[in-house]
């Protein structure tokens, strides 16, 4: 159904505990991201990995870690997370490419990962 | 700081009317793109209109940019109860070579059948 595909799609987790989001895409796309997704907020781009480098971190805290071993997967390792930081967790991917850049890119988001730290 | 804000904040209409929903923004874009989510489902994208353009249509979708005033306006014609969702825009400030969507908070569509 989508191009982009999260695992787990729920998770619950206690607070000491170490956990991992996994992302796959299968577009063919050079760009990845993670956004956080909570209620009564705006979606909050927390990471961008362009050609495997990390481009951008939006001041997130270091108990989440992203790491991208290539262009098609994505992971959020997640360690001693607090309760505010249960959310939806959503990944998502573009072709970023300059031909693109006047055009405008499109991204395709996953399903989602909830998150429910107790 | 946030760049694109919907409203209404929630629309709530009969099976067969339109649903118009409106976004405001504040710095100069790229392309302004509209997405849709389906109660705790991703996002998907529904159209994007770039800033040389004035109006865009696709099937039941109209959308129209006012560079001057940096609004959008969503329109759902015809609108189907399988409408109901949130729906969000999301401003592209392209800086350097990434796309730097903004999301809104996002309108609540229900659409009663």
């Amino acid at each position: 159904e989508t191009g982009v595909t999260q695992t787990p799609r729920h998770l619950v987790m206690g607070m000491t505990n170490k956990k991992s989001l996994k992302c796959e895409q299968h577009l063919g796309h050079n760009a990845m991201y993670w956004y956080k997704q909570s209620a009564k907020k705006p979606l909050e781009l927390m990471f961008v990995y362009n050609f495997k480098e990390q481009t951008e971190n939006n001041s997130v805290p270091s108990r989440f870690s992203p790491e991208c071993p290539n262009s098609s997967h994505l992971f959020l390792h997640l360690h001693t997370l607090q309760p505010e930081d249960s959310a939806l967790y959503l990944c998502a991917s573009s072709q970023v490419e300059d031909a693109l850049r006047r055009l405008g890119n499109t991204i395709y988001f996953g399903e989602g990962s909830w998150l429910t730290v107790v | 700081s946030q760049q694109g804000e919907e409203d209404p904040q929630a629309l709530s209409i009969q099976e067969g009317e339109n649903a118009t929903m409106n976004c405001s923004y504040k710095t100069s874009i790229n392309n302004l793109q509209w997405y849709r989510q389906n109660s705790g489902r991703g996002l998907v994208h529904l159209i994007l209109i770039r800033s040389n353009e004035r109006e865009k249509h696709s099937g039941r979708l109209r959308v129209t940019l006012d560079t001057s005033k940096k609004s959008s306006s969503l329109l759902i014609t015809a609108s189907r109860a399988a409408d109901t969702a949130s729906y969000f825009c999301a401003t592209d400030a392209i800086r350097g070579a990434n796309s730097k969507l903004t999301f809104g908070k996002g309108i609540t569509l229900s659409v009663r059948p």
